[in-house]
């Protein structure tokens, strides 16, 4: 998957309990998006970075935090644990709007 | 606001036939667009890019999409079709401004009958 690498693979949480999704990449690009995919809805963009200390929300960040404190990681973080954040996610990387933009190979999560 | 719209959520097609999957976009300046493979529990490929230039563009696994701009189109072909390709097809274009992250379609998954 093209240089970026996410953990876990998968994980169980239950309701409440909080938990960080890693996300590091080795091609030195300076935007990072984090999406999650729902069955049937395609992906929808959690939060981006456009580089290091510069993070922004994106279509549906309710519930999540994101850090960017070096090129190469963009952690996610759920503080609160709902089952409505049951899904797969997905870290990117991109270059300028020309690029190809890079995906993980995904977190699968279960808030139970 | 840019959006795309994939027309069919599935769509079956029998071995050796033709791939035909639908995408039309809204886009208020030259749009950037993408056709992505996902494989049952795999990340997302990417099979093509339209950015600038020849409107028919050619991808991996003998995929191919055409831009057409007088249509808003960017439907992604294949003349026959291989049991392989069975997988879900994302298409999606880029948005503008300092964000530059992708819009996704909402998926076609294909099956394809022996």
């Amino acid at each position: 998957n093209a240089g970026v690498t996410q953990t876990p693979k998968f994980r169980i949480l239950k309701i409440g309990q909080s938990m960080t999704l890693q996300c590091t990449q080795d091609m030195n690009h300076n935007y990072m998006y984090w999406y999650r995919q729902d069955p049937g809805m395609g992906l929808k963009l959690i939060y981006y970075s456009v580089g290091a200390g510069i993070t922004d929300k994106g279509e549906v960040p309710n519930g999540y935090n994101v850090s960017r404190s070096t090129t190469e990681d963009f952690p996610l973080r759920l503080e609160l644990a709902a089952p409505s954040q049951t899904s797969v996610y997905f870290c990117g990387i991109g270059g300028t709007p020309q690029e190809t933009q890079y995906f993980g190979p995904g977190t699968r999560l279960l808030v139970l | 606001a840019q959006s795309v719209t994939q027309l069919g959520s599935h769509v079956s097609v029998s071995e050796g036939a033709l791939v035909l999957l639908r995408c039309n976009y809204s886009s208020s300046v030259p749009p950037y667009l993408f056709w992505y493979v996902q494989y049952p529990n795999q990340g997302l490929q990417l099979l093509l890019k339209y950015t600038t230039g020849a409107t028919l563009v050619k991808g991996i696994n003998g995929f191919e999409a055409e831009f057409k701009k007088s249509e808003t189109s960017f439907h992604l072909t294949k003349p026959s079709a291989h049991m392989s390709d069975a997988a879900e097809y994302f298409c999606a274009v880029r948005e503008g401004g300092s964000q530059g992250n992708l819009i996704f379609g909402k998926g076609t998954k294909l099956s394809v009958k022996p």
